[in-house]
């Protein structure tokens, strides 16, 4: 079985600040990672995956993610919030089945 | 290429009546998933299909909630009958066949249970 922990279900920064959001995953078969964001009455959209290739992942935004194998974890960083980066972000394994997403963080930037 | 849509966008609806939620996966995906968050918590997942068979059905609450995608294009999900703790956002998503691919999401269906 596969799951994920996101630590934190609210961080707050202020613009220009680094953000990171925390995610340790649990899966019994190496995974496939996602960090997904969604906007107000949106659906999710796809940030960035972890598939086995590089460990450091660039996404979309300016975001990137680092797979750390020893730490089960799969951290979603921007050196620089911006205000348009306010929403709820979500991590999310995948074992090659299905996939399971984390409860959730929600990013608040403060001007 | 158009994305997942989802039909109603809100839907509001007595204790005991029946709602049928509808998702029209991106053209070509094979795979069509059904998830549900409810109040702020975790995104959960209902069902899996892989064109118009189901997968993985685990995740579905009880008998109450049927899921069929007749044909391998669209998909229904219907509640009867629906009760309080069904409310919730009911996302669909759908994606091409192989284990790296992301899944593309629907705005999702804002179902209220009065």
């Amino acid at each position: 079985a596969q799951s994920v922990t996101q630590l934190g279900s609210h961080v707050s920064v202020s613009e220009g600040a680094l953000v990171l959001l925390r995610c340790n995953y649990s899966s019994s078969v190496p995974p496939y990672l996602f960090w997904y964001v969604q906007y107000p009455n949106q659906g999710l959209q796809l940030l960035l995956k972890y598939t086995s290739a590089a460990t450091l992942v660039k996404g979309i935004n300016g975001f990137e993610a680092e797979f750390k194998k020893s730490e089960t974890s799969f951290h979603l960083t921007k050196p620089s919030a911006h205000m348009s980066d306010a929403a709820e972000y979500f991590c999310a394994v995948s074992d090659g089945n299905d996939m399971r997403f984390g409860a959730g963080t929600r990013l608040t930037v403060k001007p | 290429e158009a994305g997942v849509t989802q039909f109603p966008s809100h839907s509001v609806i007595e204790k005991g009546q029946t709602v049928t939620l509808r998702c029209d996966p991106i053209s070509g995906h094979d795979n069509l998933y059904w998830y549900r968050r409810v109040m702020g918590k975790e995104i959960k997942f209902l069902l899996h299909f892989v064109k118009e068979s189901k997968q993985d059905e685990s995740g579905m609450p009880n008998n109450r909630f049927l899921a069929e995608r007749t044909g391998g294009t669209y998909s229904t999900l219907k509640v009867q009958p629906a009760e309080l703790e069904d409310s919730g956002v009911y996302f669909c998503a759908s994606s091409q066949l192989g284990f790296e691919q992301p899944q593309h999401f629907g705005d999702g269906t804002r179902l209220s249970i009065l």
